[in-house]
């Protein structure tokens, strides 16, 4: 099982242009989750989905954020336009139906907002 | 006042100690409590659960509950440089979906 994917790796943007990080889950897990981990604030819950929809999105900071899941395999969490505030680590996690308390967490996108 | 509070640290000790590292809570509805071990640069990864109060072993950890204190811990024996980390302690709901984590506690191990 190749875990969970998420793309790109690093990204280093400029204020106000937008910004789309990529998650595939693990295949048969059912739900999807968007962390935000900075040091001041730790691992902060974004939005998350079940089944591809969009169950709880009251993390998300702002309208600046927007997050989608097309299908089972592919969610994208966009940044329109970014800030420098919006630097930090994304991650993405994914949950089998069975083994509700284990979260399967991705290597994560680590944004620089200059 | 935060669900879940941890000491972020940073904890240093040799090689061979006992390490204990811990979090205390403020919702009593919290019956699932986690363990997840975050290496530099990496996601967290899931070490160890326990449901609802006692302890559980897995190997050189042990994480022990505490409901009546509302107070968790993680007991590392025979520590190693590999377990160098940040430790985050997660608490869940039955039955809900989302994951309260701590702040993370980070973890170095001195040969």
């Amino acid at each position: 099982d190749a875990g969970v994917i998420q793309s790109p790796r690093h990204e280093v943007t400029e204020m106000g242009q937008e910004v789309t990080l990529r998650c595939k889950p693990i295949s048969g897990h059912n739900s999807l989750f968007w962390y935000r981990q900075t040091m001041m604030r730790g691992l902060e819950l974004l939005i998350y989905f079940n089944n591809n929809v969009p169950i709880d999105d009251s993390g998300m900071p702002e309208d600046r954020f927007s997050a989608k899941m097309p299908n089972a395999s592919f969610s994208t969490l966009k940044i329109q336009p970014s800030e420098p505030r919006d630097s930090a680590v994304y991650f993405c996690a994914s949950r089998p139906e069975t083994g509700f308390w284990e979260q399967y967490f991705g290597p994560g996108t680590r944004l620089t907002v200059t | 006042q935060k669900e879940v509070e941890q000491d972020p640290g940073p904890l240093s000790v040799p090689e061979g100690a006992i390490v204990s590292l811990n979090c205390t809570y403020s919702n009593s509805a919290f019956q699932y409590f986690m363990w997840y071990r975050q290496y530099s640069r990496k996601g967290p990864e899931l070490l160890m659960y326990t449901y609802s109060s006692g302890n559980k072993e897995d190997g050189r950890f042990t994480a022990q509950v505490d409901k009546s204190s509302k107070y968790i811990s993680l007991f590392i024996r025979d520590s190693q440089p590999s377990d160098s980390a940040t430790y985050l302690c997660a608490n869940l709901i039955q039955g809900a979906q989302k994951l309260v984590f701590g702040q993370g506690t980070r973890l170095t191990i001195n040969p």
